[in-house]
Parts: C-alpha cells; structure tokens; sequence
C-alpha cells in the first residue's frame, strides 16, 4: 500500500513571504496527486492538483511540482495572506488504487 | 458552499446510545465516502460507495454502520460507541467514475463526542 509522509508537520511564515510543503510517497504507480486545505470549522477543499504527465502546474498564488523519479510532490505559496492559514494534505493517487491515503497535514500559520 | 451537506453538525452521545448521521451530495456524484478525522491521526478512511454498492471497508468495527439508499444520500449509523470514537466525521462525494483517482468534495463534518 501507499505510504505518504507530508513535511513540516507545522509551518508559521511571515504574511507576504513563501511556504513550501513536501509531500513524499512510496507507491511508483502513483499518478495523480492533489492538494487540499482545510480552514477551521470546515471540511478539505481541493486547492490544486497535478497528474504525473506534467512536472508544474500554477494557479495563481499557488503552484505543485512534482519529482516523479525521487517521488515527491510539493506544495508552493507565494504572497501569503492571512486567509493562507489553514491545514493542507497531500493525498497522492495510483488510478488502479480502490482508496485514498491523505498524509498527516502541515498547519500553516501566516504571521501579520 | 461544496454541495455535500451533513447532520447535524455536533452530536453528543453516550456509549448506549443510537444516533445516525447523515449526508447530502447535490452535485450529482456516483461515489461516496465516510471519513473520520481525529486530533492526533490522518484522515482515515472508513467507507467507500460506488454507484450505491460498498466498495471499501476499511477494517471499521461493526458499531458503525453505513446505509446509502441512493447516490445523493449517505448515512453512518452509530450504536455502543466508545469515548475514542470521538472525532470530527467527514461526508465526501466524487464523480465514481474513474475510482479513487478522483477529486473528493468534502462537506463539513459531523463534530462528535462520545461520552
């Protein structure tokens, strides 16, 4: 089975400046992988997501890379706002997987 | 707004009691799923639906019991819980077509303290 470590586990930056988080897995087979952010008092929101035929995607603030050979995938923030703070997930994907495993979440936390 | 509802969205109960949760997809989504998210683990999954057939059960304890009478509806029947199963209870929905490989569309989560 898939086997997925997400760092840091917490994460506080200052607001205008860059967040990154990693997020490692262990199954080669994976092939889709997704980000998403949980604000309090609700439940996770896909964000951005990528798919393994591609090595960057960019939304705006927000972008994923992805290593495919060392397998790992990040996560990037730039400009961070205070409605950044929020906990993220990776949650990385093989299409012949019958379920999902999301990582441990990082807790961001944008200083003003 | 996500489009998946779920009630209530606190619940206290004692370990004898019965209580059921409920979640509504209207986003005209095939799969289903029941999440469970504590303080100190990942988010866990519990149950998979696909198309109104369980797919996935994720080594769940029979004190928890899914029922899913159509695509856009979802229950987790609770009965003789202990105090661990107290966690935040996440209701998703995808499209079922192409399996896990999916975006999850969360709703808010059942908030539940067992007693």
């Amino acid at each position: 089975g898939e086997n997925v470590e997400q760092h840091p586990s917490t994460l506080s930056v200052q607001e205008g400046d860059s967040a990154v988080i990693k997020c490692t897995y262990s199954d080669s087979a994976s092939n889709y992988f997704p980000w998403y952010k949980q604000e309090l008092g609700k439940g996770p929101q896909l964000i951005i997501d990528i798919r393994s035929n591609v090595g960057e995607k960019k939304d705006q603030r927000i972008a994923v890379t992805l290593n495919k050979t060392a397998k790992h995938f990040s996560l990037h923030i730039t400009e961070t706002q205070p409605e950044d703070s929020a906990v993220y997930f990776c949650a990385p994907l093989a299409s012949s997987a019958s379920k999902i495993i999301f990582g441990s979440g990082t807790r961001l936390s944008i200083r003003p | 707004e996500t489009g998946v509802t779920q009630t209530p969205r606190h619940l206290v109960m004692g370990m004898t009691n019965k209580k059921s949760l409920k979640c509504e997809q209207h986003l005209g989504h095939n799969a289903m799923y029941w999440y469970k998210q504590s303080a100190k683990k990942p988010l866990e999954l519990m149950f998979v639906y696909n198309f109104k057939e369980q797919t996935e059960n994720n080594s769940v304890p029979s004190r928890f019991s899914p029922e899913c009478p159509n695509s856009s509806h979802l229950f987790l029947h609770l009965h003789t819980l202990q105090p661990e199963d107290s966690a935040l209870y996440l209701c998703a929905s995808s499209h079922g077509r192409q399996g896990a490989s999916e975006t999850q569309y969360f709703g808010p989560g059942t908030r539940l303290l067992v007693l």
